[in-house]
This record gives structure tokens, C-alpha cells and sequence, in this order.
């Protein structure tokens, strides 16, 4: 079946560095790639929506310059934790829909996560 | 925007029994519901999913049930494994705009199978 890859999957910084994630679909391209962050024992929360060749789209609440997200091929989009700090501390999810052939939408496939933690 | 409440958070069942797990969604425009497992560090995976269009779904042990009107679907496990465990994820999005539609998560229920 469909893959999608994050790396890393875990990476610990300083307070104050940037931090980028990898989300690669191996095996189909992704027009529309989705971030997601997750807390401890919590709920997946949407953060934003990238689209290749164009800006990403960000739920209130997420701020945009301190999540890059950049979606410049139609199999790789990056989150960038920028000055980050320990509150960002968090497992952060990727997911990518395999558009296939025919009237229904395909499968959502989601990475298995880059856990950060913020020293 | 749309809101899930997933019920219970917390469930363990004796291996072999059934486990039943409820959402509810307040959209009405929703119509693509998906369940997801997810293990300990690591992404969720989907297990079964429903549309607006069908009212129940099965795929051997793992069931889905849609009642529109009530605005809540179920997730039926039967003959439930130690490999059942896990935290299971329910979603409800609407398929207006294909591919960019948006999924809502509800809060999650963590399920133990007790052998």
C-alpha cells in the first residue's frame, strides 16, 4: 500500500534553534499534504494544509511564521519549528491523500510522526 | 466548524468479548467518516471508514455504523485480540472540495485487551 515517510522521527534541540520535518510519499504524488500536532494523551489538531506550488494554509490559532511549511514537490512537504521552545515540544504528524483514479476520493495515509522535544 | 466527541476515553475488555466505541458530530454536511488505530509512537492508521451514502459497514472483525439523522456512528470490534490495544480515533470531514477536505478528530479511546 501507499507509505508516507517522516523524518525524523525524533530530534531533540536547544530553545531557540530551528527544527526542520520531512513528509515524503514514496510510492504516489500528493497535491495536498496536512500537519497535524499532538500532545500527550491528546487528539490529533490540524495545524495546517499544504498545497504544492502555493502557500500553505493555517488553522487559527498556528501561527505562520513560526511553522514553515514548504511544499515544493508533489511528493515532499517540510514543517520548519522555527525558534523553537520548549512549549513546542510535541508529536508532530503528517499526512498525504493518494488523489488515484476515479469518483472517490482516495485514502488519507499519515507518516508515523516526528516527536520533538525542546530543551 | 465541525465538533467530535468520542466516547469513552478509556475501555479494556476481556479478550474475546466485543468493544464498542461511540461519536458523535455536530456538522450535518459531514459525510466521510473514517476510524483510526493508533500505537504507541506512531502515525494512525486507518481501519475502516463509512459514507454519508451507507449505513453500516464490516470488514471481518471491525464494523462501522452510521445513523445520520442522530449524527453518530460506532466502531463494533468483535472477538477482540491482545493486538486490538491500542488508541483508536474517529474522524468526520466533508468531501465538498476532493482532496483538500478537512478531517476532525474526536478525543480518542484507549482500548486494552486484557488476555
Amino acid at each position: 500500500g501507499a507509505v508516507v515517510s517522516q523524518h525524523p522521527s525524533r530530534v531533540i534541540c536547544k530553545s531557540g534553534t530551528s527544527v526542520k520535518i520531512e513528509c515524503r510519499s514514496l510510492d504516489f504524488q500528493a497535491t495536498t499534504m496536512f500537519w497535524y500536532r499532538q500532545f500527550p494523551k491528546q487528539s490529533l489538531m490540524l495545524m495546517a494544509t499544504s498545497n504544492e506550488g502555493s502557500k500553505a494554509t493555517y488553522e487559527q490559532g498556528v501561527e505562520k511564521d513560526k511553522f514553515l511549511i514548504n511544499h515544493a514537490s508533489l511528493t515532499l512537504s517540510t514543517l520548519t519549528v522555527t525558534s523553537a521552545h520548549p512549549e513546542d515540544s510535541s508529536f508532530y504528524i503528517c499526512s498525504a491523500r493518494d488523489l488515484g483514479t476515479g469518483s472517490n476520493p482516495g485514502e488519507l495515509f499519515f507518516g508515523e510522526g516526528s516527536r520533538l522535544t525542546v530543551l | 466548524g465541525e465538533n467530535v466527541e468520542q466516547h469513552p476515553s478509556t475501555l479494556s475488555v476481556q479478550e474475546g468479548d466485543s468493544a464498542v466505541i461511540k461519536c458523535t458530530y455536530s456538522d450535518s454536511a459531514s459525510n466521510y467518516f473514517p476510524w483510526y488505530k493508533q500505537e504507541l509512537g506512531k502515525g494512525p492508521q486507518l481501519i475502516i471508514d463509512i459514507r454519508s451514502n451507507v449505513g453500516e459497514k464490516k470488514d471481518q472483525r471491525i464494523a462501522v455504523t452510521l445513523n445520520k439523522t442522530a449524527k453518530h456512528f460506532s466502531l463494533h470490534i468483535t472477538e477482540t485480540q491482545p493486538e486490538d490495544s491500542a488508541v483508536y480515533f474517529c474522524a468526520a470531514s466533508t468531501v465538498a472540495n476532493f482532496g483538500n477536505e478537512k478531517l476532525t478528530f474526536g478525543t480518542g479511546t484507549r482500548l486494552t485487551i486484557i488476555p
